[in-house]
């Protein structure tokens, strides 16, 4: 199957840092990439929603100018979390659709980031 | 919030039994699938099923669809200690933007 791959798998920064995190599709060409917040022992929360070349579309009560993504290319997404504090601390998965997210059966996902912030 | 509930939150049972976990879901639905969540990592995609089927099997795994309840239920047979996981279901919430909608999870422990 498509292969997703997220950089740093963990991070610990300090209160008031920035930290990027890298989502990857490896061997496609993602349109369409989506990510997610999971607090411990939690499911996981859709983030936005971003698409190649446009900007992210957020869901409701996430900080746009907080949590910054970047489609810059069909095979990468970053997301920026700035400003980071304590409460931000979660895991962070991306996924990534090749068909522009119609086919979401067709959704892979990265492994996960781990954010703690100090 | 659309998410839906599963049920049981926790279950532990033996190496070789059985076990059973259900969904349930806010919206209409075009699909619904079922991830698995080893501890700290990514999701593995196990199964989807599509509205208008009411049953589907893979290997060791069964899954059941009711759309008149909102309801979905993964049974796992012969379970393994290797089947030691959280597992979610999530569905479309009816759109198709790819956006899916996470139920709580359910964490099963298999003990060997």
């Amino acid at each position: 199957g498509a292969v997703v791959s997220q950089h740093p798998s963990w991070v610990i920064c300090k209160s008031g840092t920035s930290v990027k995190i890298e989502c990857r599709s490896l061997d496609f060409q993602a349109t369409t990439m989506f990510w997610y917040r999971q607090f411990p022992k939690q499911s996981l929360m859709l983030m936005a929603t971003s698409n190649e070349g446009s900007k992210a579309t957020y869901e409701q009560g996430v900080e746009k100018d907080k949590f910054l993504i970047n489609h810059a290319s069909l095979t990468l997404s970053t997301l920026t979390v700035t400003s980071a504090h304590p409460e931000d601390s979660s895991f962070y998965i991306c996924s990534a659709s090749p068909s522009g997210g119609y086919r979401w059966d067709e959704q892979f996902f990265g492994p996960g980031t781990r954010l703690t912030v100090l | 919030s659309q998410q839906g509930e599963e049920d049981p939150q926790a279950l532990s049972i033996q190496e070789g039994e059985n076990a059973t976990m259900n969904c349930s879901y806010k919206t209409s639905i075009n699909n619904l699938q079922w991830y698995r969540q080893n501890s700290g990592r990514g999701l593995v995609h196990l199964i989807l099923i599509r509205s208008n089927e009411r049953e589907k099997h893979s290997g060791r795994l069964r899954v059941t669809l009711d759309t008149s309840k909102k309801s979905s239920s993964l049974l796992i047979t012969a379970s393994r200690a290797a089947d030691t996981a959280s597992y979610f279901c999530a569905t479309d919430g009816f759109s198709n933007t790819g956006k899916l909608i996470f139920g709580q999870g359910t964490t099963l422990q298999v003990k060997p």
